[in-house]
């Protein structure tokens, strides 16, 4: 199994930035995704990174450093919306196609 | 509509009965997936499929049981049900041809209290 590390929340200001971390540990890394998930509903894909390196989308940008087996997703301009949990998922050899998740991050986002 | 359509969304059951989760998609995805969500505990795998004559063990599957009974259908199926299956469930499908990387794209949940 993978062992997924994520803080279980934070609070943040309107319009401010929230860094949310996500340590694993796992082999035949192949990948790390994110998914948002807003109470009661479904996940839903935010990004994807197999190399090193920043990934920016929008007010979202996801980083990834392989050999730290680390990630975060960066929120910025935080909006009342982005209330949710944010969810941490390395791919492996061993879970292709089968994602394990972390226990997700509750950001919480104050007028 | 939905591309992944799971029925019920919401079940209120009595402990010892039989229930059936169904999921069916129109994204023509050959992998199929149940997952439970619990709070405090994220999502864990019950049972997955990546193929129709292809069924195999999450992390969770004692209690459980599945059927892939076509390619766009998927369903899950609780014989005996007791309160600690209470849970959100999510059906999830994905597809890993060369342009893709495994994205799960998930159902709407079906939430299923166990008395």
């Amino acid at each position: 199994g993978q062992n997924i590390d994520q803080p279980t929340e934070m609070t943040a200001t309107e319009g401010a930035i929230v860094q949310i971390n996500c340590t694993y540990q796992t082999s035949g890394f192949n990948g790390l995704f994110w998914y948002q998930q807003h109470a009661g509903e479904a996940p839903t894909f935010l990004s994807y990174n197999v190399l090193d390196g920043l990934e920016e989308k929008g007010r979202f940008s996801s980083f990834l450093s392989r050999s730290k087996g680390y990630s975060y997703l960066l929120l910025k301009e935080l909006q009342m919306k982005d209330s949710a949990s944010y969810l941490c998922a390395p791919m492996t050899t061993d879970s292709w196609g089968k994602l394990q998740f972390g226990a997700g991050t509750q950001v919480v986002v104050t007028p | 509509d939905a591309d992944v359509t799971q029925t019920p969304r919401n079940r209120i059951t009595k402990t010892g009965k039989r229930i059936m989760l169904e999921c069916s998609q129109t994204k023509g995805h050959d992998r199929m997936y149940w997952y439970r969500q619990d709070p405090g505990l994220g999502l864990r795998l019950i049972y997955y499929s990546f193929d129709v004559k292809d069924i195999n063990k999450g992390e969770i599957s004692d209690g459980y049981s599945v059927s892939r009974q076509a390619q766009a259908k998927f369903s899950l199926s609780l014989e005996s049900a007791i309160p600690n299956q209470t849970a959100l469930y999510f059906c999830a499908t994905s597809d890993l041809g060369e342009a893709n990387t495994g994205e799960l794209f998930f159902g709407e949940g079906s939430r299923l209290t166990v008395l």
